[in-house]
């Protein structure tokens, strides 16, 4: 069964100091992983995609590395802001099936 | 820049009763998803269309549910007799297709509350 899991499932950090969220998928077979990041009441935002080829892919302060052997994920978060606290979702797709949604990690940036 | 709007932002309804969620997808998109995420849970897929008709569906998507897209724009999810457990906010997103995969912009969300 496709599966995505995220951990942990709740962070809460400093403002200033860098996190790092895991995310593990069984989906098959793969086609591409994307984490998104979703504030409280709204929609998904993409932040990252992330091909089989591609092991490592970054927006800003945001990097994303992939390792497709061990159906790995991570979301490094640097020098985190009040801003950042927010869920972030890993979705995997397998070729010609829908997304499969993690249950997201949230994360909390205290001042 | 273009985007996926979603109306109403909230909606509150008695159970039993029939409410409709729109969305209108970005203008060049041909693929179009519904979502679901109840409060503290993960997004869990509904349905997908393409061509006007279903595409997928999961099992959630029972018969009280129905999409159309009436007009060409709007993308319309239809709940016939809701339930309290329909209560969570409903997400639209709009697919546009690339050589290399998908790329999918989420609406803002409908929340419906069903007392």
């Amino acid at each position: 069964k496709n599966q995505v899991e995220q951990s942990p499932q709740s962070l809460i950090i400093l403002e200033g100091k860098n996190c790092t969220l895991q995310c593990n998928y069984t989906v098959s077979p793969f086609s591409n992983l994307r984490w998104y990041k979703q504030d409280t009441g709204r929609g998904p935002v993409s932040l990252t995609i992330m091909t089989f080829s591609e092991n490592t892919k970054s927006n800003g302060r945001y990097t994303a590395t992939l390792d497709a052997d061990t159906k790995q994920s991570s979301l490094h978060i640097t020098a985190s802001q009040l801003s950042d606290s927010a869920s972030y979702i890993c979705v995997v797709t397998a070729y010609g099936q829908n997304f499969v949604f993690g249950p997201g990690t949230r994360l909390s940036v205290l001042p | 820049e273009p985007e996926v709007t979603q109306t109403p932002s909230h909606q509150v309804t008695q159970m039993g009763q029939e409410v409709i969620l729109r969305c209108v997808p970005i203008s060049n998109h041909l693929y179009f998803y519904w979502y679901r995420q109840i409060l503290g849970q993960k997004v869990e897929f509904l349905v997908s269309f393409y061509n006007n008709e279903i595409s997928e569906k999961s099992e959630i998507f029972d018969d009280q549910f129905s999409v159309e897209r009436p007009d060409g724009s709007n993308f319309t999810l239809k709940i016939r007799s809701t339930k309290l457990e329909d209560s969570a906010m409903y997400f639209c997103a709009s697919i546009l297709r690339t050589s290399s995969y998908n790329e999918q912009f989420f609406g803002p969300g409908t929340r419906l509350t069903v007392l």
